[in-house]
Order: C-alpha cells, then structure tokens, then sequence
C-alpha cells in the first residue's frame, strides 16, 4: 500500500513561532487532506490539497505532486494550534482504492505560552 | 454545513454485550466510512459504503457489523468485543463516485471502553 511519512514527529514552539510540516508519500494520489486532532480526539478539515497551494488565515498549504511531498505551514502559532497534525492521502486509482485514506503517524505540535 | 454527528460520544461495554455505534450526515454525500483509532496512532480505516453498499471492508473481524439504513445513515453494530477493541470509532462521508470531490469529513468519534 501507500507509504505516508510525516516529519517531525514532535515539535515544541514559542508562541509566535513560525512552523513547517512536512508529509512525503510514495505514490500518485488524488486526495491528500491536512487535519487538526484536538484533545478530545475531533478530526478538523485543515485542507483538502492533492495539488498545488491554498492558504486559510495563519495557515497555508502547497502540495507538489510530481514530486510527492506537501507542506503545512503554521505562522505566528498559537496555543490552541497545539495537537496532532495529519496529512492523509488516497491513492489515483480507479475503484475502491479511491476512497481508503491512508494517514501518517502525525505530527505532534505543543506551542508553549 | 459540514457536519457529521455520532452518538454516544462515550461506551464502556462488556465483552458479552451487544451495541450499535451511530452515524449521521446531512450533506448529501453518498460515501461513508469507519476508522478505528488506537491511542497514539493515526486512523485506520475500517469499513466504507457506498450508495449504501459495502464497499471496502479492510479485513475487519466479524465481532463488528456495519450496516448503512439510507444515504444519511451508517450503524456500527458490536458483539463480544475484547478489550483491545477499545478505542475512539471515527465516522466519515464524503461526495460519492460522480458526485465529484473526494475531500472526507469525520464526526467527533466515539471512545469505547470494552471491560
């Protein structure tokens, strides 16, 4: 199957900071979305992102799929972006294959006051 | 609005009971899905319908029943479940083939406790 790897695997930030995330993926894919686990365990949409960039306040995303990478970026962090990150993919497939998301082990973000 | 909803929000259960997960979603979508997620690790998917037929299930033991009723609808129904089944249950939806768009939307999830 896909191989999703996500770096770092912790990151302690000021607040303040500006951060970079990193997901790399091993195979042509028409799906990769970012996602926010909070505490309590909700998954919230960051971005749906196969390709190219898009940016949402503090947060901006750009996914190169010719050379299958994305990046998360997170300016001026908060404590409240603190949480694990996601990036997920699903691979170009006709059929099922289309609908599996396969995720990274994350990224856990702890931005200190 | 992009809302998934699941109740309960929290199940502790014994190994001999019987109980249903449940999902609903009012955006139109015609894809849905269970994940399974085990404290620490990333979500893992379990079952996905679509247009309310089963469509990938990842080899999940049959102690663990999906069943989808209608479009906006998924039930995840549990019988003699062992302790390592405990974990938080994640529902999804998104567009359905020729719907367009594949972007999921997961629910708040459900933490299960099995004793």
């Amino acid at each position: 199957g896909i191989q999703v790897e996500q770096s770092p695997p912790d990151l302690i930030l000021q607040e303040g900071a500006n951060s970079t995330l990193r997901c790399n993926f091993s195979d042509s894919v028409n799906n990769l979305q970012w996602f926010h686990q909070n505490p309590w365990g909700q998954l919230i949409n960051l971005f749906y992102i196969p390709s190219g960039t898009k940016q949402n306040g503090r947060l901006s995303a750009t996914t190169v799929a010719t050379e299958r990478y994305s990046l998360l970026y997170i300016s001026s962090s908060q404590t409240t972006d603190s949480g694990v990150y996601f990036c997920a993919v699903a691979l170009r497939r006709s059929g099922g294959s289309n609908y599996k998301l396969t995720f990274g082990k994350g990224t856990l973000l702890t931005v200190n006051p | 609005d992009t809302e998934v909803t699941q109740t309960p929000k929290h199940l502790v259960m014994g190994m001999t009971n019987k109980k249903s997960l449940k999902c609903e979603q009012h955006m139109g979508h015609r894809a849905m899905y269970w994940y399974k997620q085990k404290a620490k690790k990333p979500p893992e998917l379990m079952f996905v319908y679509s247009y309310e037929k089963l469509s990938i299930n990842e080899s999940v033991p049959s102690r663990f029943s999906p069943e989808c009723p209608n479009s906006s609808l998924l039930n995840l129904h549990l019988h003699a479940l062992q302790p390592e089944d405990s974990a938080l249950y994640l529902c999804a939806s998104s567009q359905g083939p020729g719907q367009g768009g594949h972007e999921q939307y997961f629910g708040p999830g459900t933490r299960l406790t099995v004793t």
